[in-house]
């Protein structure tokens, strides 16, 4: 089955620009979507089919995707972007949908 | 409002069924994909099951053969029928909206409940 790899932690001081990373075979065949999700929270996507934004996510939050790594990027990073994120995609192959193990982003 | 509110969680027993309950206002189930995601305590979220606008559906691995996915569309509902659980399926267990966009079908799912806590334990 098809394979999402993120980074457990991912640390950053305030203001500065975060990389969450999601690595997974020729991942940018595929359309990635990312989610934030703080403690007690139902998960918010933040990203969809790579690079787009749902109304409402600001736009300093990023998305990329080519090759084997997808990367989700955040910018001016402030402490309420303090959360666990998700990378996630379709396998066509399997016809499941895959979650990445999911990054905790640490504002210091 | 567009709003997915979960129930039917609680504590059973290993071996037990259980059925989830995930009632939607401000749009139609059956007009959309809609998706059971799960959160295990100290794990990250995993899908669980995802059924067609259509009524395909699908299921993960380790949870085939064992759940069933279902819609009642006069009530707007989606369900999570769970029989024969086990210790490992305790976690916190969410539905979701798919997003879809001028029809395509894009395999995110943009809204989503708070979800319903279900713990397998003896």
């Amino acid at each position: 089955s098809y394979v999402l790899t993120q980074p457990p932690s991912v640390s950053v001081a305030p203001g500065q620009t975060a990389r969450i990373t999601c690595g997974g075979n020729n991942i940018g065949n595929k359309g990635v979507h990312w989610y934030q999700q703080k403690p007690g929270q139902a998960p918010v996507l933040v990203v969809y089919d790579d690079r787009d934004r749902p109304s409402g996510i600001p736009e300093r939050i990023s998305g990329s995707n080519f090759g084997n790594t997808a990367t989700l990027t955040i910018s001016r990073v402030e402490a309420g972007d303090e959360a666990d994120y998700y990378c996630q995609v379709w396998d066509s192959y399997s016809n499941h949908v895959v979650f990445g193990g999911g990054t905790k982003l640490t504002v210091l | 409002e567009v709003q997915l509110v979960e129930s039917g969680g609680g504590l059973i027993q290993p071996g037990g069924s259980l059925r989830l309950s995930c009632a939607a206002s401000g749009f139609t189930v059956s007009s959309n994909y809609m998706s059971w995601v799960r959160l295990a305590p100290g794990k990250g979220l995993e899908w669980v099951s995802l059924i067609h606008s259509g009524g395909n559906t699908y299921y993960a691995d380790s949870v085939k053969g064992r759940f069933t996915i279902s819609r009642d569309n006069s009530k707007n509902t989606l369900y999570l029928q769970m029989n024969s659980l086990r210790a490992e399926d305790t976690a916190l267990y969410f539905c979701a909206r798919g997003l879809t966009i001028f029809g395509l079908v894009r395999y995110a799912s943009d809204i989503w409940g708070q979800g319903t806590m279900v713990t397998v334990s003896s």
